[in-house]
């Protein structure tokens, strides 16, 4: 299995400031033949599913705000949060989805407003 | 509107069986992956299943031999069925749509608990 570990596991930032969050899988989830890193980033609200914002490690889905952005490669990935709003205060995770079929998540950071 | 409802959950003993449903709507059904995905209370997401399009099923080894999945594309649902329930089964069951390996959208999820 291909373990993915998260850091910080909370963090307080104060609104509009930039908050960042770190992934690191136990093997690199780089496939040469494309050059695309399988990584995907979750919020998920307090009663709420995850929501899908960031696919192949720094590809934004569509309606996501643009103070969201992805960055990274190999096993090391970040999560960037640019001038954090209040409605940004969920838990975060990392998924990989290059060791299927054995999909694995983080195990979250949340985001707290200082 | 584009969205998948989970059905089914509820409270059963340890050993006990329960089958979970999900309706998608608004979407080429039968041309997406569909995974379960479990959540315990403050844990992170644990995937638990895939059908894929073509009724191929897959499973990590905490439910293989305990959980089938299973699709009707004439009635855009997935289901899954749980055997010999556990109480570390506990946890809220999403259903998530596949695209490229990721899962780009979410039901609300169904409560199960397993206890005595």
């Amino acid at each position: 299995d291909i373990v993915m570990t998260q850091s910080p596991d909370s963090l307080a930032v104060s609104l509009g400031e930039r908050a960042t969050i770190n992934c690191k899988s136990s093997q690199s989830v780089l496939y040469s033949s494309n050059n695309k890193n399988y990584l995907a980033w979750y919020q998920q609200k307090p009663g709420q599913p995850p929501k899908l914002l960031i696919y192949w490690a720094s590809t934004r889905e569509s309606g996501v705000p643009d103070r969201f952005s992805g960055s990274g490669s190999g096993t090391d990935f970040t999560l960037t949060i640019s001038g954090l709003q209040a409605e940004d205060m969920a838990v975060y995770y990392c998924q990989q989805y290059y060791n299927t079929p054995l999909w694995t998540f983080g195990q979250g950071t949340k985001v707290e407003i200082k | 509107e584009v969205q998948l409802v989970e059905s089914g959950g509820g409270l059963v003993q340890p050993g006990g069986s329960l089958r979970l449903s999900c309706a998608a709507s608004g979407f080429a059904f039968s041309s997406y992956d569909i995974h379960w995905v479990r959540q315990a209370t403050g844990r992170s997401p644990e995937w638990v299943s895939c059908i894929g399009t073509e009724a191929d099923t897959f499973y990590p080894g905490s439910v293989k031999g305990r959980f089938t999945i299973s699709r009707e594309n004439a009635k855009d649902s997935v289901y899954l069925q749980m055997n010999s329930l556990r109480v570390g089964d506990t946890g809220v069951y999403y259903c998530a749509r596949g695209r490229g390996g990721y899962f780009d959208l979410w039901g609300r999820g169904t409560l199960v608990t397993v206890s005595s």
